[in-house]
């Protein structure tokens, strides 16, 4: 199984509202990231998890706030948002130290209005 | 500064008829290449991990190949449904951070 599961598929926020993403992966894997990729764009990293503690956050807002609950789960509790964070928000996960592949999820669609 | 680049932007190719992507990579300490494909609005499906030169990797009509300072990604006799956005990226720490190309984006036509 290498399968990252994403919900929702389909996001729409206003500017006040508080709303999470939430990603799961049930391959072991001890790293999980957060992209965020604007149309025609590639992904771009905001943040890395390795066994569950923050190790990179690619100096994002704080208007997006990370959580790992756990090695399966991560979590993007989303706060305040601006039109302009509208994008397609992907998780992904790896094994550490291996240097071998991350394994995506299908991505949020996120749209704030 | 490490870079990646990928060209062209975009293919357009008839059915059956074989091309090359590039991706150029100048990066200090290169632990993997990796190449996606990315349908519209989906997550990269992952494709491909190269790690040294002169190794070659294939899978159905696709064939990758990393030199010292390039990787190419082969499609033989393309399909309609190759069409995708051909993404590659570099790691070269040990957290895992990957950093994209822009992409190609390939269209083929019955």
């Amino acid at each position: 199984d290498t399968e990252v599961t994403q919900t929702p598929k389909h996001l729409v926020m206003g500017m006040t509202n508080k709303k999470s993403l939430k990603c799961e992966q049930h391959m072991g894997h001890r790293a999980m990231y957060w992209y965020k990729q604007k149309a025609k764009k590639p992904p771009e990293l905001m943040f890395v998890y390795s066994y569950e503690k923050l190790s990179i956050n690619e100096s994002v807002p704080s208007r997006f706030s990370p959580e790992c609950p756990n090695s399966s789960l991560l979590n993007l509790h989303l706060h305040a948002l601006q039109p302009e964070d509208s994008a397609l928000y992907l998780c992904a996960s790896s094994h550490l130290d291996l240097n071998t592949e991350a394994f995506f999820g299908q991505g949020t669609r996120l749209t704030v209005v | 500064e490490d870079q990646v680049t990928q060209s062209p932007e975009a293919l357009r190719l008839q059915e059956g008829e074989s091309s090359s992507l590039n991706c150029s990579y100048t990066v200090s300490g290169l632990r993997g290449l990796f190449w996606y494909r990315q349908d519209p609005g989906k997550g990269p499906e992952f494709l491909f991990t190269l790690y040294s030169a002169g190794e070659e990797k294939e899978k159905e009509r696709l064939k990758a190949t990393l030199t010292k300072k390039e990787s190419f990604l082969h499609i033989t006799a393309p399909k309609p449904e190759d069409s995708a956005t051909y993404l590659c990226a570099s790691l070269t720490d040990s957290w895992g951070k990957l950093q994209f190309g822009a992409g190609t984006q390939v269209v083929v036509t019955p």
